[in-house]
């Protein structure tokens, strides 16, 4: 059974610009989550959906979005890029329990 | 509101020997689970254990434990028989019952160093 993919691994992006991460949740997940992590702040939770609903919302601005599609198929999109951006981002899906996370994507604004 | 709180930054540990991870958190809510995660330098958080708040024992999963203490609101990891692949930076994290692994929130982590 394959696992949580995202995409891509890396990116290096300027600020001002907007960025799209993607993530494939294992088959049958309904739940996406999404994380940031950095050094300063940690792992702090951003949003999560199911079924192509946001169920719960983080602490973020609104230049943090995200949405999910039918085949629960998951997309983030960060728009304005600034500096304190850049952290790998993780995406989790679950099904009744436990998260599963993916590699992350390690975005750097520069 | 819910908070996790690690107090060892690091740590170091000989090979075959024992850790322990601490642990303590703080909810409102009357029904949580208490996570642990492993996350190597490839950057994936691993699964490690789970532990509701209503469960009678303590849960283990291999070389892995979780010593919950619900009256001090800790949960501490014990890691059995260090390997190498132990490595790693080790989360605490918690969530409302309901919430299903759906929404984590993390304490700031541990990192572990095997000697060999």
């Amino acid at each position: 059974k394959a696992g949580v993919t995202q995409t891509p691994r890396y990116l290096i992006k300027t600020r001002g610009q907007q960025v799209t991460l993607s993530c494939s949740p294992i088959s049958g997940h309904r739940s996406v989550s999404w994380y940031q992590q950095t050094p300063g702040q940690g792992l702090q939770f951003l949003f999560e959906y199911f079924s192509e609903t946001q169920r719960n919302k983080g602490n973020f601005p609104g230049r943090f979005s995200g949405r999910q599609f039918s085949n629960s198929r998951s997309e983030m999109n960060v728009s304005t890029l600034e500096l304190g951006d850049s952290a790998l981002y993780l995406c989790a899906s679950s099904l009744q329990g436990e998260a599963f996370f993916g590699q992350g994507t390690r975005l750097t604004v520069v | 509101a819910q908070k996790i709180t690690q107090t060892q930054p690091g740590m170091f540990v000989q090979e075959k020997e024992a850790v322990t991870l601490d642990c303590t958190y703080d909810t409102s809510d009357p029904s949580y689970g208490l996570f642990w995660y492993k996350q190597p330098s490839s950057g994936e958080m691993i699964f490690l254990i789970y532990q509701g708040s209503y469960d009678q024992q303590n849960a283990t999963e291999g070389r892995y434990s979780l010593n919950f203490q619900k009256a001090r609101k800790s949960a501490n990891l014990v890691i059995s028989a260090s390997q190498l692949g132990d490595s790693a930076m080790y989360f605490c994290a918690i969530e409302k019952a309901e919430a299903a692994g759906n929404k984590l929130t993390f304490g700031g982590g541990t990192r572990v160093l095997v000697k060999p």
